[in-house]
């Protein structure tokens, strides 16, 4: 079955970068997504990238692939206190339920000021 | 557009009742998701609607119904409320075609006592 696997804290400072890993194990993924949920609030989609791109950037954000390991990354640039959330890692798979997304269990990130 | 609408925000049930939590989107989106969110567990799926009139059960359905009579509104009803529902449920919306990426509400916070 799918699975999708994040660490579950990251704790940076304001003005370095955050890089959010995510591992998933269907080799079927067609697009990978990642979301931002702020206290109290809904899932917000960041980003997401198609499965046979390795790299894609908007703005202060990097998102890389590598499929042969089945990691996926979420890279921030001068991060900001305003940053601070839970990042969502989420896979849909190729074939009937693409659009059915499984999410892994989120990576809270702390930024220090 | 609103976008994905949730009511209500908050509630406190007492065991045996039941509630309808209410879902809307003005997207014209074909397919709605119910999700609940427990503590450090990431998002489970409960339901989901691929348009009006069809509807199947996620991974967790116990204890939950759904109907579809129209694109726009997607409730939720819990019948006979019990402690493990408490949670925070989340709906969320999707186009048709890729890249399928979801289009949540703010969420409804529920605690059965």
């Amino acid at each position: 079955g799918e699975d999708v696997e994040q660490s579950l804290f990251l704790s940076v400072r304001e003005g370095d970068s955050s890089v959010i890993n995510c591992t998933y194990t269907d080799s079927s993924s067609t697009y990978l997504y990642w979301y931002k949920q702020e206290p109290g609030a809904g899932l917000q989609l960041l980003t997401y990238i198609f499965s046979n791109m390795d790299m894609k950037q908007d703005q202060r954000l990097t998102v890389l692939l590598n499929k042969k390991d089945k990691h996926l990354s979420l890279r921030i640039a001068d991060t900001q206190t305003g940053d601070s959330a839970i990042y969502f890692c989420a896979e849909s798979m190729i074939g009937a339920g693409s659009y059915q997304l499984t999410f892994g269990k989120g990576t809270k990130l702390s930024v220090i000021p | 557009n609103a976008g994905v609408t949730q009511t209500p925000k908050f509630r406190i049930l007492k065991i045996g009742q039941s509630m309808t939590l209410q879902c809307a989107q003005d997207m014209n989106h074909n397919y709605m998701y119910w999700y609940r969110q427990d503590p450090g567990m990431g998002l489970k799926l409960i339901y989901y609607s691929v348009g009006a009139g069809i509807t199947d059960k996620g991974e967790v359905p116990n204890g939950y119904n759904v109907s579809r009579s129209t694109t726009e509104d997607f409730p939720l009803r819990l019948e006979l409320a019990a402690p493990s529902q408490t949670s925070v449920y989340f709906c969320a919306s999707s186009n048709r075609g890729p890249p399928y990426e979801q289009y949540f509400g703010p969420g409804t916070r529920l605690t059965v006592t």
